[in-house]
């Protein structure tokens, strides 16, 4: 069965400070990658996808993610933390191309991400 | 304005009540999803929809039915509401060659 995995409920980090956010998964075959974030009351917001090509992506905002096909891992980065980057975080995945392909995402459980000053 | 808008975007209900929650989107996009989001869950579809004339069923949708009553417009309704469908509820909409999906602000429901 397809899945993703987000082992983190809540991450901590100070402002300035390198951030790491981790996401395995478990799909057939290479699927589509994603990352969103949700801030209080407001709806998903697209950060970044992996199809193809580089395993290092940049999104929005300055965040980027790593993917690494061997351990079925995209793990969402940023160099240097904000205190406004303090939301929930999901991971997402999605089988990739085919005729009966649905287009639907598999969401992880989300990640908490708290930046202090 | 909101590309994707859902209404209400609070609601309260008693247990046994019918509830239509709305979906509209200014996107043109063909594919249109309902997912409700539950803390320590995820997010987990209910239903999606190709276009008018195909809706399918997703993981949870025991309890729930939708109507695709145009290209823009995607419509969940809870026939008896019970109070664990307390949750939020998201609309999405995605182009059918596109990958990402576009979220709604969501519905809060409340079942008592």
């Amino acid at each position: 069965a397809q899945s993703v995995a987000q082992p983190e409920d809540q991450v901590n980090v100070a402002e300035g400070n390198p951030l790491t956010v981790k996401c395995t998964y478990s799909v057939s075959g290479n699927p589509y990658l994603f990352w969103y974030v949700q801030y209080p009351n407001r709806g998903l917001q697209f950060l970044l996808k992996y199809i193809t090509g580089d395993n290092l992506v940049k999104g929005s905002y300055g965040f980027e993610a790593e993917f690494n096909k061997s351990q079925t891992s995209f793990h969402l980065k940023k160099p240097s933390a904000l205190v406004s980057d303090s939301a929930l975080y999901f991971c997402a995945v999605r089988e990739r191309g085919g005729f009966s392909n649905t287009g639907k995402l598999i969401f992880g459980q989300g990640t908490t991400l708290q930046v202090k000053p | 304005d909101a590309d994707v808008t859902q209404t209400p975007r609070n609601r309260i209900t008693k247990t046994g009540k019918r509830i239509m929650l709305e979906c509209s989107q200014t996107k043109g996009h063909d594919r249109m999803y309902w997912y409700r989001q539950d803390p320590g869950l995820g997010l987990r579809l209910i239903y999606y929809s190709f276009d008018v004339k195909d809706i399918n069923k997703g993981e949870i949708s025991d309890g729930y039915s939708v109507s695709r009553q145009a290209q823009a417009k995607f419509s969940l309704s809870l026939e008896s509401a019970i109070p664990n469908q307390t949750a939020l509820y998201f609309c999405a909409t995605s182009h059918s060659g596109g990958r990402e999906l576009f979220f709604g602000e969501g519905s809060r429901l409340t079942v008592l």
